[in-house]
């Protein structure tokens, strides 16, 4: 079946650092959608990329979709504080009306 | 609107205890899923409904029923508690099945079962 594998796992930055963390799927997807944990919180909706090659950008947060369409990044620039949490990127199987299939997820944590 | 809300926020179980998770939304959204998050496994689909009597398994559904006989509400009921339901558990809503909706996740009840 459909598997999102996401890289890396765990990572540690210094504050003012950047982070990226990157997604591929097995097969192409339909959209890629990415969500924020907070420690000890729920997944909140970040944002989602439909088109193949498509950048898009939320203050110091860029997301992009590859021209396959078959993985994806998360790009933050001078990382903060308040960007500690989990990133998940979730995508569906362009051939099927499936549900999303969950990345297990890049911890962040950023040392002040 | 309250979003999506879970109960309770803790359990302790013991094992071959019996209980239901209870979720709602508030939303008027025909989509509705289960979820469990365990330590370095991502969120991993339980059940999901598509609208008030349509139910189907997800990736992990041994050991959980559900039921939709509400659009507001989507109870999972863990049948026989084992220590290997000891996890976080999410329920999420979303205005349809499309491909292209936001799920907007509950705050999750974290369940133990000794």
């Amino acid at each position: 079946g459909q598997q999102v594998m996401q890289i890396p796992q765990y990572q540690h930055v210094q504050e003012g650092e950047d982070f990226t963390t990157y997604c591929n799927s097995s097969t192409t997807l339909s959209n890629i959608q990415w969500y924020k944990q907070r420690p000890g919180g729920h997944p909140v909706f970040l944002i989602q990329l439909v088109k193949s090659g498509e950048v898009k950008k939320q203050k110091r947060l860029t997301f992009q979709f590859g021209e396959a369409k078959k993985n994806s990044s998360l790009h933050i620039t001078a990382t903060q504080t308040t960007d500690v949490g989990t990133y998940f990127c979730a995508g569906r199987d362009g051939g099927s009306q499936g549900n999303l299939i969950f990345g297990k997820g890049t911890k962040l944590s950023v040392k002040p | 609107n309250a979003g999506v809300t879970q109960t309770p926020k803790f359990q302790v179980l013991k094992t071959g205890q019996s209980m239901t998770l209870q979720c709602a939304q508030d939303m008027n959204h025909e989509y509705m899923s289960w979820y469990r998050q365990d330590p370095g496994m991502g969120l991993r689909l339980i059940h999901y409904s598509v609208g008030a009597g349509i139910t189907d398994q997800g990736e992990v559904p041994n050991g959980y029923n559900v039921s939709r006989s509400t659009t507001e509400d989507f109870p999972l009921r863990l049948l026989s508690a084992a220590p290997s339901q000891t996890s976080v558990y999410f329920c999420a809503s979303s205005y349809s099945s499309s491909t292209y909706n936001e799920q907007f996740f509950g705050p999750g009840t974290r369940l133990t079962v000794l």
